[in-house]
């Protein structure tokens, strides 16, 4: 099983509706996860970190993080054609924060 | 400038060369980290490093070797590079104390290297 998943996609959402992106991760003692936007052939930057149970809102974002199903999401509202980009979910490790753990992230298309 | 910086930015070699690809950061940052990224397989690390003499591997680091030369220095070496290194390379630096969270990633433009 692979330590953190994220359907593939494309997902393709029309312009204005709320884009919904999941992750699932497997170690039970992950403490900190974090949802990077990357467009093509750029690097990856970050949009939300999330620490606790429950959504934490930025703007048009929102995470979503559930510790006992082990899923984390990010919705977007009023998705813009500029929010077309590939979403990668991140995931520390263990109790130490040694290392953070990508999936392989869903790409996203918002059509005008 | 750009905070966290890397060279080359495009590379271009045959099988069997040794190639060094160079990270360096003005973020004050202590960890820095080197991933590949390969299409439908996300980011993957390589080496990472909380300071100067201390250095991990990561989940993938056979074939490769890092240098910390100074905290805002950081690079990845191919000793003999295969066409299956094929891919596109980040530096990202990371501080606990961080405003943005614990362990929050900054990544550095990034290097295709192209082995063949």
């Amino acid at each position: 099983q692979k330590e953190v998943e994220q359907n593939s996609g494309p997902l393709s959402v029309p312009e204005g509706a709320i884009a919904s992106l999941n992750c699932t991760y497997s170690d039970r003692v992950s403490q900190s996860f974090f949802w990077y936007r990357q467009y093509s052939g750029k690097s990856p930057e970050l949009i939300m970190s999330i620490y606790s149970n429950g959504d934490k809102e930025d703007g048009r974002f929102t995470a979503q993080l559930n510790k006992a199903s082990q899923y984390v999401s990010l919705l977007i509202r009023d998705s813009q054609p500029s929010d077309s980009a590939t979403y990668l979910c991140a995931v520390t490790t263990g109790t130490s924060y040694d290392k953070v753990i990508f999936g392989p992230g869903t790409s996203l298309s918002v059509i005008p | 400038d750009a905070d966290v910086t890397q060279t080359p930015r495009n590379r271009i070699t045959k099988t069997g060369k040794r190639i060094m690809l160079e990270c360096s950061q003005t973020k004050g940052h202590d960890r820095m980290y080197w991933y590949r990224q390969d299409p439908g397989l996300g980011l993957r690390l390589i080496y990472y490093s909380f300071d100067v003499k201390d250095i991990n591997k990561g989940e993938i680091s056979d074939g490769y070797s890092v240098s910390r030369q100074a905290q805002a220095k950081f690079s990845l070496s191919l000793e003999s590079a295969i066409p299956n290194q094929t891919a596109l390379y980040f530096c990202a630096t990371s501080d606990l104390t961080g405003t943005s969270g614990m362990d929050t990633q900054y990544f550095g433009p990034g290097t295709r290297l192209t082995v063949l």
